[in-house]
Parts: structure tokens; C-alpha cells; sequence
């Protein structure tokens, strides 16, 4: 079936420096990718849609200058987030649906500690 | 953009009672209503949706009703098990392709043998 894949699954970084995380539809092509963060305990909160070939559309209080989404391919989706804080530490998920149907498909989600 | 609030935030079952979790949306564009069960540090797993043109769907133990008048659905789980503790959330998508989600803010459920 389709998966997504997401990478890394885990990473620490010194706060001040950048982090990139990939989210790969394996076997589908996707237009459009969303990205995810969820804070322990809490709910998943969409933070952009990822838009092949343009620009990424972000929800309401999501700094685009700071989580830089790049999607140049029908298969890749990458989110940097820049200049990290502790208090970016958090539980990144994509999700991505192919484009001949509306099944949902979500990466295995990344753990960002930034120390 | 869409609202989505889910209730209880909590629930404890006894092994084999029912549980019931609500959740409202705001927006009436929505159109797909996913139910996610989700382990800590795993990606959700869906175990239910409906779509805006039924309003009750079924499979085995977990059924979801929709009312899209009042919007508002509900997961329903019959004849709990130990292993159906875990946190789940609803979501609502409202856009044409129906993967933009919303998501509730979560239960936890927990079974007790």
C-alpha cells in the first residue's frame, strides 16, 4: 500500500542552529503535503500545506520565516525549522493522499529536542 | 478555519462497558471525519471515518454517527478491550480533497480489566 516516510525519526540540535526533516511519499505522487506539530499531550495542529512547485500556505501564528517548507518535487516535502529554540521542541507528522484519491497517509513523525 | 472540540478529554471504561467520545466541528464545509487512535511518539492510526454523505457507519466493535445538522459526531466502541486504551482524536477536513485536517484535542481512554 502507500506509505510516507519521514526522516529523521529522532534528532537533538544546540539551539541557534537549523534542523531538516523530509517527508517522502514512496510509491504516489502527492501535490500537496501537510505538516503537523504536536507538544506532549496535546493535539495535532496543522501547521502548513506544503504546495508542489510554489509557495507553502501556513495557518494563522506559524512563522513562515521560521519553518521554511520546501516542496520541489511530486514525491519530497522538506520542513527546516531555523534558528531553534527549546521551545520548538516537539513531535513533527506529515501527511500527504495521492492525487487520484483522498486517503490520508501520515509519516512516521519526528522528534525534535533542541538543547 | 475549522473548530473542532472533543469530550471527555479523559474516559475510564470497565472491560466489556461502552464508550462514547463527542466531538463538534464549526465549519458546515466539512466533509470527512476521520477517528485516529494514536500511541505516544507513533504516527495517528485510523480506526473509523465517515463521510458528509452518510450518517452512520460501522465496523465490528467501533461505529461513528454523523449529524450534519448539528455537527457533531460521535466514535462509539462497544464491548471494550484492555488493548483499546490509548489516547484518540477526531478530526474534520473542509477542503476539496478532504486530507486538510482539524484535529479535536484528544481522549484518553482507558479500559480497566
Amino acid at each position: 500500500g502507500a506509505v510516507v516516510s519521514q526522516h529523521p525519526s529522532r534528532v537533538i540540535c544546540k539551539s541557534g542552529t537549523s534542523v531538516k526533516i523530509e517527508c517522502r511519499s514512496l510509491d504516489f505522487q502527492a501535490t500537496t503535503m501537510f505538516w503537523y506539530r504536536q507538544f506532549p499531550k496535546q493535539s495535532l495542529m496543522l501547521m502548513a500545506t506544503s504546495n508542489e512547485g510554489s509557495k507553502a500556505t501556513y495557518e494563522q501564528g506559524v512563522e513562515k520565516d521560521k519553518f521554511l517548507i520546501n516542496h520541489a518535487s511530486l514525491t519530497l516535502s522538506t520542513l527546516t525549522v531555523t534558528s531553534a529554540h527549546p521551545e520548538d521542541s516537539s513531535f513533527y507528522i506529515c501527511s500527504a493522499s495521492p492525487s487520484s484519491g483522498n486517503t490520508i497517509y501520515f509519516g512516521e513523525g519526528s522528534w525534535l529536542t533542541v538543547v | 478555519g475549522e473548530n473542532v472540540e472533543q469530550h471527555p478529554s479523559t474516559l475510564s471504561v470497565q472491560e466489556g462497558d461502552s464508550a462514547v467520545i463527542k466531538c463538534t466541528y464549526s465549519d458546515s464545509a466539512s466533509n470527512y471525519f476521520p477517528w485516529y487512535k494514536q500511541e505516544l511518539g507513533k504516527r495517528p492510526q485510523l480506526i473509523i471515518d465517515i463521510r458528509s454523505n452518510v450518517g452512520e457507519k460501522k465496523d465490528q466493535r467501533i461505529a461513528v454517527t454523523l449529524n450534519k445538522t448539528a455537527k457533531h459526531f460521535s466514535l462509539h466502541i462497544t464491548e471494550t478491550q484492555p488493548e483499546d486504551s490509548a489516547v484518540y482524536f477526531c478530526a474534520a477536513a473542509f477542503n476539496n480533497a478532504g486530507n486538510m485536517l482539524t484535529f479535536g484535542g484528544g481522549t484518553r481512554l482507558m479500559v480497566k480489566p
